[in-house]
């Protein structure tokens, strides 16, 4: 069965740490997600593409970067980790934009 | 812009009582509405969507929503609820035009007590 997998699921890291999130989805979606998850504000956008070497900022990617250089992965790069950025990170596809999205169990992800 | 209000943070029910979420939503453009459902520590599942067509639209696990575009609201609702419907649930919004990004709201916790 086509599944959407994020890697780590639980991550403690420093501030000032490069920190990527890994997302790898097998749906062959050309659409992928990043939102990330705090109490209180639901889901928020961080980045999104729209396929390979397409990406696009959200309503909350400062501090965040991606890249698409395949269908599958759309890995999320904290530059230099904050402790405003402890969440838990959720990945998403879907294969058009009207399309019910896929997500992944999240990553758990606290900064120090 | 486009918003999402989920107007209850908690509701809590007794099991076979019947429920209703609230969402309200802001846009001024053509809008497509979708219900989503997450479980402890789980990532998100589509409960149900409305792109077009009927007002009224059919989900997964009994529930149903109504989409009312004259008080821009798709509340979700359940004749009768069941333990395991205890979840946390979000409204989202994806408007026909510019980002075409889901919007969520901050989300209901839906608690079924015995």
């Amino acid at each position: 069965d086509a599944e959407i997998t994020q890697s780590p699921r639980h991550k403690i890291t420093e501030t000032g740490r490069q920190v990527t999130l890994a997302c790898h989805q097998t749906w062959n979606h050309n659409n992928m997600f990043w939102y990330r998850q705090d109490l209180g504000h639901g889901l928020r956008l961080i980045h999104y593409s729209y396929g390979v070497q397409d990406t696009n900022k959200g309503e909350v990617s400062d501090g965040y970067s991606v890249s698409r250089s395949n269908t599958e992965d759309l890995p999320l790069t904290l530059e230099s980790a904050a402790s405003s950025q402890t969440s838990v990170y959720f990945c998403a596809s879907s294969a058009g934009v009207m399309q019910p999205q896929h997500f992944g169990d999240g990553t758990r992800l606290s900064i120090l | 812009a486009q918003s999402v209000t989920q107007l209850d943070s908690q509701v809590p029910v007794f099991e076979e009582a019947p429920v209703e979420l609230r969402c309200n939503y802001s846009s001024s453009v053509s809008v497509y509405l979708f219900w989503y459902v997450q479980y402890p520590n789980q990532g998100l599942q589509l409960l149900l969507k409305y792109l077009s067509g009927s007002t009224l639209v059919k989900g997964i696990n009994g529930f149903e929503a109504e989409f009312n575009k004259s008080q821009t609201s798709f509340h979700l609702r359940k004749p009768s609820v069941h333990i395991s419907d205890t979840a946390e649930y979000f409204c989202a919004v994806i408007m026909d035009t510019g980002r075409r990004a889901l919007t969520f709201g901050s989300g209901t916790r839906l608690q079924v007590q015995p």
